[in-house]
């Protein structure tokens, strides 16, 4: 099946600092999406993106289908950014895979 | 729109009992509905795919007998953990693809935390 790797797996950044997080997929998907996992659970969508360019506000999310991998764009961070950033895929159907995470935790 | 809900949202239950969780998608009608479980600081591993008025598919390594899932109506799922043990202990999330935005697309409810004494 396939496989997803997310890195970096920690990240600590100060208030206002910019950051990438990346996501990359073992094969071509139907699927992928990017969520943020507040601390009490809730997996809050960011971006359905199997393909193309999108932005919301501070975030945005980059993927290259071709070339499997998808990036998440973080700029000017604040607190409330910090959480687990989940990238999930999926292939051929339904089935969603999902990566390790990224734990970001903003310091103000 | 596109939200899901999830009840109870935190249960504690003795061993050697069942208990049923719920996952309804509240302003959209959901033909395919999947149930994971989520382990402390690790990632969601997925458990069944669930389609109104068929059985449920199952992963690999996922005990059906002990993992029931009745996906009843286009609005409602359930997963009922029968004769839990304290291994079955976890967060179990629901979510359900709308059609909304993207096909494939899944809405996350917000989670059930089992604890199983």
């Amino acid at each position: 099946g396939i496989q997803v790797e997310q890195s970096p797996p920690d990240l600590i950044l100060q208030e206002g600092a910019n950051s990438t997080l990346r996501c990359n997929f073992s094969d071509s998907v139907n699927n992928l999406q990017w969520f943020h996992q507040n601390p009490w659970g809730q997996l809050i969508n960011l971006f359905y993106i199997p393909s193309g360019t999108k932005q919301n506000g501070r975030l945005s999310a980059t993927t290259v289908a071709t070339e499997r991998y998808s990036l998440l764009y973080i700029s000017s961070s604040q607190t409330t950014d910090s959480g687990v950033y989940f990238c999930a895929a999926a292939t051929g159907g339904f089935k969603t895979i999902f990566g390790a995470g990224t734990r970001l935790f903003v310091k103000a | 729109g596109a939200v899901v809900s999830q009840h109870p949202s935190r249960v504690i239950c003795k061993s050697g009992t069942s208990v049923k969780i719920e996952c309804r998608s509240l302003d959209f009608q959901a033909t395919t509905m999947f149930w994971y479980r989520q382990f402390p600081k690790q990632s969601l591993m997925l458990m069944a795919t669930s389609n109104e008025g068929s059985k449920a598919t199952y992963e690999q390594g996922v005990e059906k007998d002990k993992f029931l899932i009745n996906h009843a109506s286009l609005t409602l799922s359930t997963l009922t953990v029968t004769s839990a043990h304290p291994e079955d202990s976890s967060f179990y999330i629901c979510s359900a693809t709308s059609g909304i935005g993207g096909p494939y697309e899944q809405y996350f409810g917000p989670g059930t935390r089992l604890t199983v004494t």
